[in-house]
């Protein structure tokens, strides 16, 4: 069955350091791959996504993600957090075959201190 | 480019009750999904539209339906709601029609309609 961990609920960081957000995946063929970014009130923007090729992936916002298949992984990072950067996250499988559901994992929400 | 519009963006209904919400997508997208989003469950998938057909369907109660019409705007109706009906409505828009890998699937999202159930 399709599925997708994001095995961290809640991160803490401080203004400035580092961030990489964890996903894990379950997808019965090669996936699209999707983080997306939702600020309160907002709906869900797109940072970045995987389709096939260079398994290193820039996004908005200077955030960036690596497709590891033999991990079945596609972590988020940052190496530099802003406050701005303060949202809940969620990692996406889409579909190959259009008109099939995409699968969200539950999110992680970060925190950013200063 | 106009993004995907939910309306209304709050609401506030009783147990018992209909709810109407609505969603235009971006100029050009053809496919509109629906997902709930409640704090301790994520994003769940209730329905996708393309063409005014209903192409797939979450594991939602026959209480939610959904329709497309033939300018691709889509309305998703609750009927008797409940309180666990109380949830962020998102929809979202996409492409369609392009080649695999082409990026015509790719999701782009409304705010969201807030639907609080007394």
């Amino acid at each position: 069955a399709q599925s997708v961990t994001q095995p961290d609920i809640h991160i803490t960081v401080s203004e400035g350091a580092s961030l990489e957000l964890r996903c894990n995946y379950s997808y019965g063929a090669t996936p699209y791959l999707f983080w997306y970014v939702q600020s309160p009130g907002q709906g869900l923007q797109l940072l970045l996504k995987y389709f096939s090729g260079d398994t290193l992936v820039q996004g908005i916002k200077g955030f960036e993600a690596e497709f590891k298949r033999s991990q079945s992984s596609f972590n988020l990072r940052k190496p530099s957090v802003h406050w701005s950067d303060a949202a809940e996250y969620f990692c996406a499988v889409g579909p190959i075959i259009t008109g099939n559901q995409f699968y969200f994992g539950t999110g992680t929400s970060l925190t950013v201190i200063p | 480019k106009a993004g995907v519009t939910q309306t209304p963006r709050y609401l506030i209904k009783t147990r018992g009750q209909q709810v109407t919400l609505s969603c235009s997508p971006i100029s050009g997208h053809r496919s509109v999904s629906w997902y709930q989003q409640t704090p301790g469950q994520g994003l769940q998938f209730l329905f996708e539209y393309f063409s005014e057909t209903q192409r797939n369907k979450g594991n939602f109660p026959g209480r939610f339906s959904g329709r497309q019409f033939s300018n691709s705007r889509s309305e998703m109706n609750v009927s008797t709601l409940e309180l666990g009906d109380s949830a962020l409505y998102l929809c979202a828009s996409s492409l369609e029609g392009g080649p695999p890998r082409s990026g015509a699937n790719v999701l782009t999202f409304g705010a969201g309609s807030r639907l609080t159930v007394l």
